[in-house]
């Protein structure tokens, strides 16, 4: 399976900062996910990117895919405490996911 | 609604128990995956099946087994459990399509402690 590396493994924000978290891997993707996962709750899907270069866009949320298709990025921008959680990214076919990048935020 | 359905979400057993996590999905899915889920570790794929009674490994089989007999369900079986299996379990699907947006519908997980 593809492996993909994510940091970083923990971040801790004021409510109102921006937050990145990054995706790499070693290998070319034919696409890549990004999942977030609640406390206490399970991963649910955001998004798939799929084109190189493609940058995606969910309200404060703002996914890119690079150029050679081995990166990914989610940022948010203005953070609130609904956006606590771990954030997970997914290489393609057999899905396997990255660590994981556990947001929280202090009001 | 896609709904993937784990039968516990919280199981007690006892080392050198022989222990069965059910999944069942009822969207007709083709792909059905287990992890794990340790704190710092991410999710962790520990088997996987593109079809009725095919199985993959993932990155951590060890110590586990799976059966597919019907498309709908994929269970997970800890043939003799041990302490270091205490975990908590997540079940998925997908459709599988080619080229088009493979979404992994997850269950609501179940942790195990093995004791």
């Amino acid at each position: 399976g593809q492996q993909v590396m994510q940091i970083p493994q923990y971040q801790h924000v004021q409510e109102g900062e921006d937050f990145t978290t990054y995706c790499n891997s070693s290998t070319t993707l034919s696409n890549i996910q990004w999942y977030k996962q609640r406390p206490g709750g399970h991963p649910v899907f955001l998004i798939q990117l799929v084109k190189s270069g493609e940058v995606k866009k969910q309200k404060r949320l703002t996914f890119q895919f690079g150029e050679a298709k081995k990166n990914s990025s989610l940022h948010i921008t203005a953070t609130q405490t609904t956006d606590v959680g771990t954030y997970f990214c997914a290489g393609p076919g057999d899905m396997r996911f990255g660590a994981g990048t556990r947001l929280t935020v202090k009001p | 609604d896609v709904k993937v359905t784990q039968s516990s979400r919280y199981l007690v057993k006892r080392t050198g128990e022989k222990v069965f996590l059910e999944c069942v999905q009822d969207m007709d899915h083709e792909n059905m995956f287990w992890y794990r889920q340790d704190p710092g570790l991410g999710l962790r794929l520990i088997y996987f099946s593109y079809d009725v009674k095919m199985k993959e490994k993932g990155d951590i089989p060890e110590g586990y087994s799976v059966s597919r007999e019907k498309k709908e369900r994929f269970s997970l079986i800890l043939e003799s459990a041990s302490t270091n299996q205490t975990s908590m379990y997540l079940c998925a699907s997908t459709r599988g399509l080619a080229g088009g947006v493979n979404e992994q519908f997850f269950g609501p997980g179940t942790r195990l402690t093995v004791l």
